[in-house]
């Protein structure tokens, strides 16, 4: 009954891995976003998509490429990871236009080791 | 740019009493929502209460309000009568108006509510 959820939860790897965060929404949402929350707690908007098209990209780098199948699921695939990249990654959706409300998972606390 | 500040890291109030935390912005836009987000300690970011800057009228919530005084660029949230499941950070967030800012929320550094019994 999870309206947004994201796997793992929890995912340790080491420097210069590969690594993939999924999310998956059942709202019937067109609109889906990835946002950082670095170790001040501090959130930032990454990218989002809206039916499948990508419509915000905030000078994320090159290593962070999201992926949207449809417009139910929007993944994050991090190349070459680095320990500055160790945050927590929330996953999040809204129905454009109607309501600004953004329903967000509940997170994926990645540690790169 | 837009930015938004919440001047209060932390904070503590008593079961049932009142609490107001504090968060301004810096805009130079006329439209625009302001939200106030809970984060509990288990990591879930769960909407407050929302405010449109065209509204006069302050959002309320059942124990939650604001006091959104556009001039100043000042949205703060009470809470009246804690609880201790309200015990968690809480995050002012602003958006810009306009369909390409759908989303984007800008955030502030949160604030961390500690409710005593």
């Amino acid at each position: 009954d999870t309206a947004v959820s994201q796997t793992p939860k929890y995912l340790v790897t080491q420097m210069g891995n590969d690594k993939s965060i999924k999310c998956e929404q059942n709202l019937g949402h067109d609109t889906m976003y990835w946002y950082k929350q670095d170790s001040k707690k501090f959130l930032k908007i990454m990218f989002s998509y809206n039916n499948k098209e990508l419509i915000i990209n905030e000078t994320v780098p090159n290593r962070f490429s999201p992926k949207s199948p449809d417009k139910a699921h929007l993944n994050l695939h991090i190349n070459s990871l680095e320990l500055g990249d160790s945050a927590v990654y929330f996953c999040a959706s809204s129905l454009a236009g109607v309501d600004e409300k953004l329903f967000f998972g509940s997170g994926t606390q990645l540690s790169v080791l | 740019a837009q930015t938004v500040t919440q001047s209060q890291p932390e904070m503590s109030v008593q079961e049932a009493e009142t609490v107001t935390l504090s968060c301004t912005y810096d805009t130079s836009e006329s439209d625009y929502y302001l939200f106030w987000y809970k984060q509990p300690p288990s990591r879930q970011m769960i909407l407050v209460i929302r405010q449109e800057a065209y509204k006069q009228q302050n959002a309320t919530e059942n124990r939650f309000s604001v006091n959104f005084q556009k001039a100043a660029k000042s949205f703060s949230l009470k809470i009246s009568d804690s609880q201790l499941g309200d015990a968690a950070m809480y995050f002012c967030a602003y958006r810009s108006a306009g369909s390409s800012n759908t989303g984007k929320l800008i955030f502030g550094q949160g604030t961390t509510l500690q409710v005593k019994p």
